[in-house]
């Protein structure tokens, strides 16, 4: 079956750290993946989006990688601050564009000052 | 940026009442929404692709008859829960994707409607 796996449901970082979130899938071939924000109690927020033929996107402080061969992306925030602390949520689209996303179950992420 | 709304926030109803939660796209056409349902500490899980002017797609274990989905114009979506039940409780997330942007790009999500079921 197909699975969307987030490495930890909580990561606690240092503030000024880099924080490295993993987003893992199995029996999938997507076209592209995404990362979202969300907040408690509210919708997720679009972050990044990579294509199967990228390696890696960058966003000022946020940097995603693809690797389509281990089936694995990388989402990495670094000089991480309070105000990043959310949870992190992978999603994948197989099909074309007007298909829905499924979502990883997410990464709670917590920066301490 | 592209803004989409949701109504009510959130909504508590009596158990085999039914439930109405509207999807807007602000400031894009959007001939295509989603629906989503997250409970606590799961992922968001797709439930339906409602396609404006016609019927809408449902994610295989999702009751068509009890979750109508109306997409009547290109900035409307509306979801209603039908008889509701305690177990329908949950955090209802809609999304659209401005097509005019080209079919790969991010979803736009709404804010969510909270669910309670007495």
């Amino acid at each position: 079956s197909q699975k969307i796996e987030q490495n930890s449901e909580a990561l606690n970082i240092q503030e000024g750290k880099t924080a490295t979130l993993t987003c893992n899938y199995t029996n999938y071939s997507p076209a592209y993946l995404q990362w979202y924000r969300q907040d408690p109690g509210r919708g997720p927020v679009f972050l990044l989006l990579i294509r199967e033929n990228e390696k890696e996107k960058r966003k000022e402080r946020l940097k995603v990688t693809f690797d389509t061969t281990l089936k694995q992306s990388l989402f990495h925030i670094t000089a991480s601050q309070p105000a990043d602390s959310a949870t992190y949520l992978c999603a994948l689209i197989t099909g074309g564009g007007a298909d829905g996303l499924t979502f990883g179950k997410g990464t709670h992420l917590i920066i301490q000052p | 940026g592209a803004v989409v709304s949701q109504h009510p926030s959130w909504v508590i109803c009596k158990s085999g009442t039914s439930v109405k939660i509207e999807c807007r796209s602000l400031d894009f056409q959007a001939t295509t929404m989603f629906w989503y349902r997250q409970f606590p500490k799961q992922s968001l899980m797709l439930m339906a692709t409602s396609n404006e002017g016609s019927k809408a797609t449902y994610e295989q274990g999702v009751e068509k008859d009890k979750f109508l989905i109306n997409h009547a114009s290109l900035t409307l979506s509306t979801l209603t829960v039908t008889s509701a039940h305690p177990e329908d409780s949950s955090f209802y997330i809609c999304s659209a994707r401005d097509f005019g942007r080209g079919p790969y790009n991010e979803q736009f999500f709404g804010p969510g409607t909270r669910l309670t079921v007495l």
